[in-house]
């Protein structure tokens, strides 16, 4: 069983792009969260995502967005990029009623 | 809004016990969990309570929660040098996540 993927490994941007990261969770697996981890703030919640809809968010501005499709992977958006977004950006799945969540590798996004 | 905090750091020396210590604000959680992450790693769960126990053990790991304080903790006991990696506690009902603890254990 494939665990969870994220695409890509690492990514480079400069300010004022933006950026789409992949997630695709453990098949079967419905719920799908983000999180940001930076070395000064730890693993902060991003969203979580539960058949195609948003079902919590954490306090990040709006340029940080999500979407999740019918076969539940997720992607998440940045705009507007600045250089405090630079972080590893984790995403996991948790099946329903499962009391593990799994996670990804991460993306590594540096902004230059 | 809901909150998980932990120390930043802990260093021990191998072969002594390591407590690392939670505190969280959201009393609705079923589970309570403590996930290792490991350098160049995600996160992998390590073990889990829930949250009408007071006291689990796994091995060498020992989980204890006081509901009342809402303080979660994890003893590890006879520590050794692959222990260390940040370990961070997190509560089910949305999966929030402390800041996590950087374990260094040294010879």
């Amino acid at each position: 069983k494939a665990g969870v993927t994220q695409t890509p490994r690492y990514l480079i941007k400069t300010r004022g792009q933006q950026v789409t990261l992949s997630c695709s969770p453990i098949s079967g697996h419905r719920s799908v969260s983000w999180y940001q981890q930076t070395p000064g703030q730890g693993l902060q919640f991003l969203f979580e995502y539960f058949s195609e809809t948003q079902r919590n968010k954490g306090n990040f501005p709006g340029r940080f967005s999500g979407r999740q499709f019918s076969n539940s992977r997720s992607e998440m958006n940045v705009s507007t990029l600045e250089l405090g977004d630079s972080a590893l950006y984790l995403c996991a799945s948790l099946a329903t009623g499962g009391t593990e969540a799994f996670f990804g590798q991460g993306t590594r996004l540096t902004v230059v | 809004g809901e909150d998980v905090e932990q120390s930043l750091f802990l260093s021990v020396r191998e072969g002594d016990s390591s407590v690392i210590n939670c505190t969280y604000t959201d009393s609705s959680s079923t589970y309570l969990y403590w996930y290792k992450q490991e350098p160049g790693a995600g996160l992998q769960l390590l073990t889990y309570i829930f949250s009408n126990m007071d006291m689990k053990q796994d091995q060498r790991l020992t989980v204890l929660l006081n509901k009342k304080d809402k303080h979660l903790s994890l003893r590890i006991a006879d520590t050794q040098t692959g222990d260390s990696a940040i370990y961070f506690c997190a509560e089910n009902d949305k999966l929030i996540f402390g800041t996590g603890t950087r374990l260094q254990v040294f010879p």
